[in-house]
């Protein structure tokens, strides 16, 4: 198993352009995650889906970002129109219910620089 | 709402010294506790959970529901350890958060020879 893929690895736009990160979580994973990571804040939850749905999108920073996930194996996350403040590493996750928290496991991130 | 605070960005030890990572939450329930690594150019990655009362790579950590802390320790620290470390909190199954996994900011732990 790859693990949970994303891509891009590197992301480098211009102020006001959208952008888009994709995620491909492990096969047979119920949740999935997205996660932002900067210096100042550590890692902030996003939004996260269980079986497709939206469970929790409260920390999604504002109207510009925005998250789907069509089925079980593809997810996004759009940013329209892209800020300077967003530059940060974006992390996708996913994990399998249980009957207990079981853990997460990480894609290797993308990096997006708005300049 | 749920909240995890790790108080230290930095902390550096030498090696063989004795090494604490601080981490404080806020839960109105019964959580489960995590704590994740993440080595340089590596995934981050599932370290050690309270409810297995572990040992992972020398590094134990005590659910202390009376204070809220969930400390990691290690009592001779390696310069293999050297990564960042973030606390995470989830509620139990069964509970409204249960799957939501909330993290502190991270601690970058730098061993020194």
């Amino acid at each position: 198993d790859a693990g949970v893929i994303q891509s891009p690895r590197h992301e480098v736009t211009e102020m006001g352009q959208e952008v888009t990160l994709r995620c491909k979580p492990i096969s047979g994973h119920d949740y999935l995650f997205w996660y932002r990571q900067t210096m100042m804040r550590g890692l902030e939850l996003l939004i996260y889906f269980n079986n497709n749905v939206p469970i929790d999108d409260s920390g999604m920073p504002e109207d510009r970002f925005s998250a789907k996930m069509p089925n079980a194996s593809f997810s996004t996350l759009k940013i329209q129109p892209s800020e300077p403040r967003d530059s940060a590493v974006y992390f996708c996750a996913s994990s399998f219910s249980r009957g207990t928290n079981s853990p997460l496991h990480f894609g290797n991130g993308t990096r997006l620089t708005v300049t | 709402a749920q909240r995890v605070t790790q108080p230290e960005k930095l902390l550096s030890v030498f090696k063989g010294a004795p090494v604490e990572l601080k981490c404080n939450y806020s839960y109105s329930g019964s959580p489960e506790l995590f704590w994740y690594v993440q080595y340089s150019r590596q995934r981050l990655q599932l370290l050690l959970r309270h409810i297995s009362r572990e040992s992972i790579k020398g590094f134990t950590a005590d659910l202390n529901k009376g204070e809220t802390s969930f400390h990691l320790k290690k009592p001779f620290a390696q310069e293999e350890d050297s990564a960042m470390y973030y606390c995470a909190l989830s509620g139990r199954p069964g509970g409204t958060s249960y799957g939501k996994l909330t993290f502190g900011q991270g601690t970058i732990l730098t061993v020194h020879p």
